[in-house]
């Protein structure tokens, strides 16, 4: 079975700071990895996916995120976060890419 | 295009009461499925298919059914609803190659008193 674990429930942060929201997988297979952005009283919108290749991974509005097969781990950062960024994140994994099994999320809060 | 469309956006409902919630996709995907998310809990799978006449569950399909008679749509019937299935239910779906993740619909903000 997978599961995904999200360190932290909410990570505070200010204005045009860094930020990183950390994700761990446990699976027996090999994996794709997701994260998604959940705005206030919207659905789901893919922020980035990796699904094999360079372990860098690349996705909308500045964000990007490291696999390491090692620590079996999948963090997102983005150098530096806007008001705008304030949302909650979840990480997820799937075997197939389609069936994902979601972590409990991270509220980012971002303060001016 | 409109991807995929939840409706209603909210309800609430009584203990016991019945209703379906609606999903369709304009996309020919093949892949459909239904999570409810609640607080700290993050997205579990209901119910997904792969294809029209063919469902399977998911991780929490209690006191839910579905069917698939149709590529667009994807209900979700609560037969006899409960306090505990008032929850927020989202709507996925995408081509059943693509390893690529999944396309949300809105969701649906249900309470059930």
């Amino acid at each position: 079975a997978q599961s995904v674990t999200q360190l932290d429930s909410q990570v505070p942060v200010f204005e045009e700071a860094p930020v990183e929201l950390r994700c761990n997988y446990s699976s027996s297979v090999s994996v794709y990895l997701f994260w998604y952005v959940q705005y206030p009283n919207q659905g789901l919108q893919l922020l980035l996916k990796y699904l094999s290749g360079s372990t860098l991974v690349k996705g909308i509005n500045g964000f990007e995120a490291e696999f390491n097969k090692s620590q079996t781990s999948f963090h997102l950062r983005k150098p530096s976060v806007h008001i705008s960024d304030t949302a909650e994140y979840f990480c997820a994994v799937s075997d197939h890419g389609n069936k994902l099994v979601f972590g409990a999320g991270t509220i980012l809060r971002v303060k001016s | 295009n409109a991807g995929v469309t939840q409706t209603p956006k909210f309800q609430v409902l009584k203990t016991g009461q019945s209703m379906t919630l609606q999903c369709a996709q304009d996309m020919n995907h093949e892949y459909m499925s239904w999570y409810r998310q609640d607080p700290g809990m993050g997205l579990r799978l209901i119910h997904y298919s792969v294809g029209a006449g063919i469902t399977d569950q998911g991780e929490v399909p209690n006191g839910y059914n579905v069917s698939r008679s149709t590529t667009e749509d994807f209900p979700l019937r609560l037969l006899s609803a409960a306090p505990s299935q008032t929850s927020v239910y989202f709507c996925a779906s995408t081509f059943l190659r693509d390893r690529g993740g999944v396309f949300f619909g809105q969701g649906t903000r249900l309470t059930v008193v």
